[in-house]
């Protein structure tokens, strides 16, 4: 029941956009975004909730497709910051054994170069 | 307010000993989630407590287990290490296990 991520790296200039897939064969009640910075602790980017809602903070976006049980991250006009790995964490919807715990993607490593 | 701390960072350990590593979460924190990460496997999750009770597993060996006191800190312990649990522990606490989480630094663990 591991999401699948997709693509699994991406090298991208200073100022091009980027998005990430998160795919899912089973019913989703919520989709998480994390980054994690080589030789740090993954750190919290937003939680989507089953609803379809597209959420976003500064040029970091994301929508949750509830038909497909797919999540993509946007990353527009991007920075030397963002590089890093993303993982995308799933809660499986009610009535499935995987219900209260996230389960994560393998994540996607990110390259930001200038 | 502080983060989540783990003790110890690094250790390293001969296959068949034990280990027992810790995790103090934010203050206010009752859910403690543990995590294995492995390059080739990501974050695999391994059990989640709130208030003292386990909640969720993950799909480890019986080798793998944890408990939480009552101030919400947490241990996890692996007995009879093998090679393959040579990894980063890392140890998140939130207000339910399916909110924001906050993920501490981390154990990195050699078996030998």
């Amino acid at each position: 029941q591991q999401p699948v991520q997709s693509p699994q790296a991406v090298i991208l200039r200073e100022g091009e956009d980027a998005v990430i897939n998160c795919s899912s064969s089973k019913a989703l009640y919520s989709v998480h975004w994390y980054r994690q910075k080589h030789g740090e602790a993954p750190v919290f980017l937003m939680i989507l909730l089953k609803g379809g809602e597209q959420k976003g903070h500064e040029k970091i976006s994301a929508s949750f497709n509830e038909k497909k049980q797919q999540s993509s991250l946007y990353l527009t006009a991007s920075q030397l910051s963002y590089s890093g790995t993303y993982f995308c964490g799933t809660e499986m919807a009610a009535g499935s054994s995987n219900t209260g715990k996230l389960i994560f993607g393998q994540g996607t490593t990110l390259q930001v170069k200038p | 307010k502080a983060g989540v701390t783990q003790t110890p960072r690094y250790l390293i350990k001969t296959r068949g000993q034990q280990v027992t590593l810790s995790c103090s979460p934010i203050s206010g924190h009752r859910s403690v989630s543990w995590y294995q990460q492995t390059p080739g496997q990501g974050l695999q999750f391994l059990f989640e407590y709130f208030s003292e009770t386990q909640r969720n597993k993950g799909n480890f060996p019986g080798r793998f287990s944890g408990r939480q006191f009552s101030n919400s800190r947490s241990e996890m312990n692996v007995s009879t290490l093998e090679l393959g649990d040579s990894a980063l522990y890392l140890c998140a606490s939130s207000l339910a296990v399916t909110s924001e989480q906050y993920f501490g630094p981390g154990t990195r663990l050699t078996v030998t």
